[in-house]
């Protein structure tokens, strides 16, 4: 089975500073992908990133990265210089296989809330 | 172009009513979800439709849970005989390609907050 975890409930960073927002995966697939996406207050989920298990660069856009570490299979998120409109809450999921399904459902993590101080 | 749309945003039913929610995809997006976030269980995974194919219906938790997927575009999941316990926020997605090879991401509707009294 495919599991995600954030174990961070909550972070704090300051405004301007870089923050790193952890995510962990266990899956048994070869292929997979990995998306982290952001849920200010208002609620809708804004996609941020992708990266592919067979990517060999990590994925940049813009001022976020993702730190794809596959042998500790860990796929933390990056956000250089915060600012305050970061503060929301981040879910790491995951995409792949499941068995001999291919629909492509994303399983979520619990997600992590970061809040950015002026 | 437009988004992934939802009614209601909101829905106060009381507990034993049946209640219908609608999502319309992007145009062009051949892929649909249902995904449900409540406190207590975080983003579940319901239904997914892909075309003609036949819907992947193992994420919904009970038999009161249905969903259709008309003309492969508007989506309506549908829960009857509502039960406390299925407050939560409603999420619909749409992507242009459920191909786990690609990097397509899941885009988004707004949600229908339901609250069960």
């Amino acid at each position: 089975a495919q599991k995600i975890t954030q174990t961070q409930p909550g972070m704090f960073v300051q405004e301007k500073e870089a923050v790193t927002l952890d995510c962990t995966y266990d899956t048994s697939d070869q292929s997979y992908g990995l998306f982290w996406y952001k849920q200010p207050s208002s609620g809708e989920m804004i996609f941020l990133i992708y990266q592919g298990s067979y990517d060999e660069q990590n994925a940049t856009e813009g001022r976020y990265s993702l730190n794809f570490q596959k042998a500790r299979k860990s796929a933390n998120l990056v956000i250089s210089a915060s600012q305050l409109g970061d503060s929301a809450m981040y879910f790491c999921a995951m995409r792949g296989l499941d068995g001999s399904s291919n629909t492509g459902k994303l399983i979520f993590g619990q997600g992590t809330t970061l809040q950015v101080k002026p | 172009g437009a988004g992934v749309s939802q009614s209601p945003s909101n829905k106060v039913t009381e507990k034993g009513k049946d209640v219908e929610l609608r999502c319309d995809p992007i145009s062009g997006h051949t892929a649909l979800y249902w995904y449900r976030q409540s406190l207590g269980q975080g983003l579940e995974f319901l239904i997914y439709f892909q075309g003609n194919s036949a819907p992947d219906k193992s994420g919904l938790p009970s038999d009161r849970f249905s969903a259709e997927r008309t003309g492969g575009s508007v989506s309506t999941l549908t829960i009857q005989r509502t039960q406390q316990e299925d407050s939560a926020v409603y999420l619909c997605a749409s992507t242009r390609s459920a191909g786990w090879t690609s990097g397509y991401e899941q885009y988004f509707g707004p949600g229908t907050r339901l609250t069960v009294t």
